[in-house]
């Protein structure tokens, strides 16, 4: 079964820093484009991030530029979202997911988010 | 304000049709993919249409989708009470160089 699960989400002051992971299961994690989308409280999907197989090409909304990395470890099947110099309006749930029109085996940065995991709380206050 | 622009609810009896409307532009709905995306509170969104109208294994007949010029819908017929969720249309943005939601339309099955 094809899963994605993300993790270290929390609660941080603003400034502050966190690593969300994802990993990855049950699918070729090397072959596809990973993705990052938020959703704040009330709010709408925003997507936040995209990478590409081999970590080469990275793309980011506006509002994370500069202060959000994505990365991958392709040997381990993980995806990162290292955020740094966090605001209050970063405060949400933070999905991962596959980039892919099923049922292809290989992705391209155009394609859509097939595979998603059930999110992790991120929470900046003071 | 979200790029691609969605009618904040919309609302059908079980059994009827309903239909959902996402507007762009020529950067991103008029020359790419839309992608549709269901969202039940409390769980993680679900790729409901990609392609402009084609569907994922496993997703019901009675959701379809297309896509004319800057615009596309998501139709759902024969509305049942499960389909109650938030949608949402997606495209890749050439201007901005990264994909754009619109804000979501809020189904409620009477």
């Amino acid at each position: 079964e094809m899963q994605l699960v993300e993790s270290g989400g929390g609660l941080v002051q603003p400034g502050g820093s966190l690593r969300l992971s994802c990993a990855a299961s049950g699918f070729n994690f090397v072959n596809y484009w990973m993705t990052w989308v938020r959703q704040a409280p009330g709010k709408g999907l925003e997507w936040v991030a995209n990478i590409d197989q081999d970590g080469s090409e990275e793309y980011y909304v506006g509002s994370v530029k500069g202060r959000f990395t994505i990365s991958r470890d392709n040997a381990k099947e993980l995806l990162y979202l290292q955020m740094n110099s966090l605001r209050a309006d970063d405060t949400a749930t933070y999905y991962c997911a596959r980039i892919n029109n099923p049922p292809n085996t290989w992705s391209n940065r155009f394609d859509a988010f097939d595979v998603w995991g059930p999110g992790t709380v991120v929470s900046v206050s003071s | 304000q979200s790029v691609l622009t969605q009618p904040p609810s919309a609302s059908g009896a079980p059994g009827q049709r309903v239909t959902i409307s996402c507007s762009g532009g020529s950067s991103n709905v008029g020359n790419r993919r839309v992608n549709w995306y269901q969202k039940l509170p409390g769980t993680a969104p679900k790729l409901l249409i990609f392609t402009n109208d084609q569907r994922p294994s496993g997703v019901p007949y009675r959701f379809s989708a297309s896509k004319s010029g800057t615009s596309a819908s998501l139709a759902i017929s024969g509305l049942q009470s499960e389909d109650e969720a938030d949608y949402y249309c997606a495209a890749w943005d050439d201007r901005l160089n990264n994909w754009v939601f619109g804000g979501g339309t809020k189904l409620t099955v009477l």
